[in-house]
């Protein structure tokens, strides 16, 4: 159950587009469509951004969408805005029937 | 509106016990999977455990498996932690969250394992 690689930091201006990956090998995120991507603001609970590799659930913007590769998702915060900062987390489902998270990745709006 | 308020945590010394606690509303609350996830001071997040609606399936992290049992009462629309042996590594706030995909979240319950 190794947690799944993601950058520690990306940063962008706003009104850029950033993109924060999330590798893992093909019993977590390449064996399965049940990726997950979360945000969090400092002291708040994790918020679901995206769901099953790209699904956005109602009240998410539309500038965050997700994809996946092979072993490597993706979260795509486009339209960058300076509330968007905050850490982001990816998981998956395994093939152990568990989850797993990534390390998390902050992100500065410069 | 959905609510998910955990309770249940505190200091405990090395190798004690402790139960959490998450009441849930505003849903349906047996007909999704559970989760509790941690998260560490200053680390990121770990998923600790689920459990299904019925409470038939349940997994764990291999880190608790064997200390840490997870179950919930459906009439009382309740989940439950209770962990077993803590270590100072258990030390992180605990957060329900409801289904698989972890749509809602409780605020979390900071747990302490310290001498």
């Amino acid at each position: 159950q190794s947690a799944l690689t993601q950058p520690a930091s990306v940063s962008g201006s706003p009104g850029q587009s950033i993109t924060i990956s999330c590798t893992g090998t093909s019993s977590d995120v390449g064996g399965y469509n049940y990726v997950s991507w979360y945000q969090q603001h400092p002291g708040k609970a994790p918020k679901l951004m995206i769901y099953d590799v790209s699904k956005r659930p109602s009240g998410v913007s539309n500038r965050f969408s997700g994809s996946k590769s092979g072993n490597t998702a993706s979260l795509t915060i486009s339209g960058l805005q300076a509330e968007d900062e905050a850490d982001y987390y990816c998981s998956s489902y395994t093939s152990s029937s568990t989850w797993v998270f990534g390390g998390g990745t902050k992100l500065t709006v410069l | 509106e959905v609510q998910l308020v955990e309770s249940g945590g505190g200091l405990v010394q090395p190798g004690g016990s402790l139960r959490l606690s998450c009441a849930a509303s505003g849903f349906t609350f047996s007909s999704y999977w559970m989760s509790w996830v941690r998260q560490a001071p200053g680390k990121g997040l770990e998923w600790v455990a689920n459990i299904k609606q019925d409470g038939s399936e349940k997994y764990y992290v291999d880190s608790v498996k064997g200390r840490f049992t997870i179950s919930r009462d459906n009439a009382k629309n309740s989940l439950y932690l209770q962990m077993n042996s803590l270590r100072a590594e258990d030390t992180a706030v605990y957060y329900c969250a409801r289904g698989l995909q972890r749509d809602y979240w409780g605020q979390g319950t900071l747990v302490t394992v310290s001498s």
